[in-house]
């Protein structure tokens, strides 16, 4: 089975906490894609990172880092130091190298970063 | 440069009723998606476009929704015989090639009332 778990529905934080949103994966291809990205409440899905199954080394891209372990299927997300503007619904997704390159995604985790 | 486009950005419409959603991706690319997100919950495929072809449509839910892409840019979702249970935000995303990352519209909310 292909399938994405986003376990936590919602995560509330206080301003200039750590967060991290958890992402676990199932797919039986050796080769994938997985990704991350944010839905502000305006909607619109926005890209933040893409992660070849190939490439385990963990990824850090200002506030934003990422912890991808194969031997655990985890794709985990931390936000250092939350923002207010940080407050959106979070997708972790998985994709494949052949096919349809068509996305899984999981239900999302919406994260409330208060002042 | 232009992102993905979506219009209209709301669409009520009668149970019965037939309905048009229309993507335009993001010039040069060559892969086209269409998502249906239900409340609550994470986009689902529906159908896959390379160049003008549906090279996937596995995702559709039945033949009330059709979609087509006649000169491999612009793309038209059409849902007939609305439903109830059609209302959901319709995604389009577009991508470079087949295996690039894909870019989102801001969706059209359809509502069946």
């Amino acid at each position: 089975a292909q399938k994405v778990t986003q376990a936590q529905t919602e995560i509330s934080v206080v301003e200039k906490e750590d967060v991290t949103l958890d992402c676990v994966y199932e797919t039986r291809d050796t080769t994938y894609y997985l990704f991350w990205y944010k839905q502000p409440p305006s909607g619109e899905l926005v890209f933040l990172i893409r992660r070849n199954s190939f490439d385990e080394q963990n990824e850090i891209s200002g506030r934003y880092s990422w912890n991808f372990q194969k031997s655990t299927s985890s794709f985990n997300f931390t936000i250092t130091a939350s923002q207010v503007v940080d407050s959106a619904v979070y997708f972790c997704a998985l994709s494949f190298t052949s096919g349809t390159y068509k996305y899984i995604f999981g239900t999302g985790t919406r994260l409330k970063v208060l002042a | 440069g232009a992102g993905v486009s979506q219009t209209p950005s709301n669409k009520v419409t009668e149970k019965g009723k037939y309905v048009e959603l229309r993507c335009d991706p993001i010039s040069g690319h060559t892969a086209l998606y269409w998502y249906r997100q239900s409340l609550g919950q994470g986009p689902e495929f529906l159908i896959y476009f390379q160049g003008t072809g549906a090279a996937d449509d596995s995702g559709l839910p039945n033949d009330r929704f059709f979609a087509v892409r006649p000169e491999g840019s612009v793309s038209t979702l059409k849902i007939q015989r609305t439903e109830r249970g059609d209302s959901a935000v319709y995604l389009c995303a577009s991508s470079p090639g087949t295996s690039g990352t894909q870019y989102f519209g801001p969706g059209t909310r359809l509502t069946v009332l």
